[in-house]
């Protein structure tokens, strides 16, 4: 079955980095846009990162642009997100989703697949 | 960037109650908002795409609409297992903002 498994959540100090990754099976992977959303705790979802189904296009959130860089292996069917300087306002759940489209704007059939996602926590 | 907003925040609603949701976007968005529930705990679910799709598997009670500015997803008929909170997400273009949810509650 479709299926997106989320790694790499740790506690981590502010200002440290952190890369997470996310093995997808189940379908073709190098034919989809991929995303990571997240989630803080108790609060509402935050679209965080996009990336074209060959790694060539990619768009950030205002709040993650310039320290994470969201990447894909089309080889080994993984997802990543390199995270940067982190602070204590990335902590949260970190979704790794498939989009239902190979076209990464605009996006025409909604974000179809979620992991179960993996837990960030920056604490000093 | 484009901003998302649902209304109410939050519902109490009884099974068999007919519940609407409705999300504004900031800008022209065309058709491209989706909804999503979300159960405690739980991954996001995609409801449906493009104002008015239904993703496979969601039962035919859910639906969505526009009305030019505004967009609704509606339950035409409660039932226990919708408790739930649910998003819009407009994807006309990046950043792909959702709406902050409505946090539906069964009486």
């Amino acid at each position: 079955q479709v299926q997106l498994v989320e790694s790499g959540g740790d506690v981590v100090q502010p200002g440290r980095s952190l890369r997470l990754s996310c093995e997808a099976s189940g379908f073709t992977f190098s034919n989809y846009v991929m995303h990571w959303v997240r989630q803080a705790p108790g609060k509402g979802l935050e679209w965080a990162a996009i990336i074209s189904y060959d790694g060539s296009d990619k768009y950030y959130a205002d709040s993650v642009r310039g320290r994470f860089t969201i990447s894909r292996d089309n080889l080994k069917n993984t997802l990543y997100l390199q995270m940067n300087s982190l602070t204590a306002e990335d902590t949260a759940v970190y979704y790794c989703v498939k989009d239902g489209n190979i076209v990464l704007v605009p996006g025409a059939r909604g974000m179809d697949v979620w992991g179960q996602g993996t837990t960030v926590t920056v604490s000093s | 960037d484009i901003q998302m907003t649902q209304s109410p925040s939050s519902l109490s609603a009884s099974v068999g109650d007919r519940v609407t949701i409705t999300c504004r976007a900031s800008q022209r968005i065309s058709s491209y908002l989706n909804w999503y529930q979300q159960k405690p705990g739980k991954a996001p679910k995609l409801l449906i795409y493009v104002i008015s799709n239904l993703q496979s598997g969601v039962p035919s009670r859910f639906s969505g609409r526009t009305s030019g500015t505004d967009f609704t997803l509606t339950i035409s008929s409660l039932q226990p297992e919708d408790s739930a909170t649910y998003y819009c997400q407009q994807t006309y273009t990046p950043p792909y903002t959702f709406g902050q949810g409505t946090k539906l509650e069964i009486k």
